[in-house]
């Protein structure tokens, strides 16, 4: 069965301090990784997603994730946080196939602080 | 703006009751998912729709049912409803479906049952 861990519930960044939010995988085949955003209330917002080539993606809003297939792992960076990067983040992998078609990772909300 | 539409935003309801939730996907997506996100469960993936035929079935329960009309729109009904439904119902859409491709969330409907 196809899984996605986000070790964090939470993590704390001063603003603009980099940030990391940790994501990762386990998957019979090749993933479709993808991270999304929600901010209260709302629902999920596409930030960027790894399909094939470049490990290093760019997505929205000055995000970046890492690909590395060894570690298993799709973190979500980015080089300076913003109070306004303030929100839930989600890990998701499709492309496995079977019963569940969409895992969602459990979600780390992310606090910048001023 | 996703350009999903979710109708209504709040539903208020008690046991055993039926409720419809609709979706207007954004325009030009052929494929329409359901989610249920909950505090406990997190983001579950219920069911998968492509041009008005059931794709893919995740977690959705036997009470719940869905269908996608030739307008492209799609409407879940939630049945003999328990307390345990209440949650925040979310629709997507994609283009064609595919693994590979970003959904666009609506902002959801907040089902509370009392």
């Amino acid at each position: 069965a196809q899984s996605v861990a986000q070790p964090e519930d939470q993590v704390n960044v001063a603003e603009g301090n980099p940030l990391t939010v940790k994501c990762t995988y386990s998957v019979s085949g090749n993933p479709y990784l993808f991270w999304y955003v929600q901010y209260p209330n709302r629902g999920l917002q596409f930030l960027l997603k790894y399909i094939t080539g470049d490990n290093l993606v760019k997505g929205s809003y000055g995000f970046e994730a890492e690909f590395n297939k060894s570690q298993t792992s799709f973190h979500l960076k980015k080089p300076s946080a913003l109070v306004s990067d303030s929100a839930l983040y989600f890990c998701v992998l499709t492309g496995a196939g079977g019963y569940q078609k969409v895992t969602f990772g459990i979600g780390t909300k992310l606090q910048v602080i001023p | 703006d996703s350009g999903v539409t979710q109708t209504p935003k709040h539903l208020i309801t008690a046991t055993g009751q039926r409720v419809t939730l609709r979706c207007s996907p954004r325009s030009g997506d052929l494929s329409v998912y359901w989610y249920q996100q909950s505090l406990d469960q997190g983001l579950q993936f219920l069911i998968q729709y492509y041009n008005g035929e059931e794709r893919a079935k995740g977690n959705i329960l036997e009470r719940f049912s869905a269908q996608q009309f030739p307008d492209l729109h799609s409407e879940l009904n939630l049945s003999s409803l328990e307390l345990g439904d209440s949650a925040l119902y979310f629709c997507a859409s994609s283009v064609d479906g595919g693994d590979n491709q970003p959904q666009h969330f609506g902002d959801g409907t907040r089902l509370s049952i009392l």
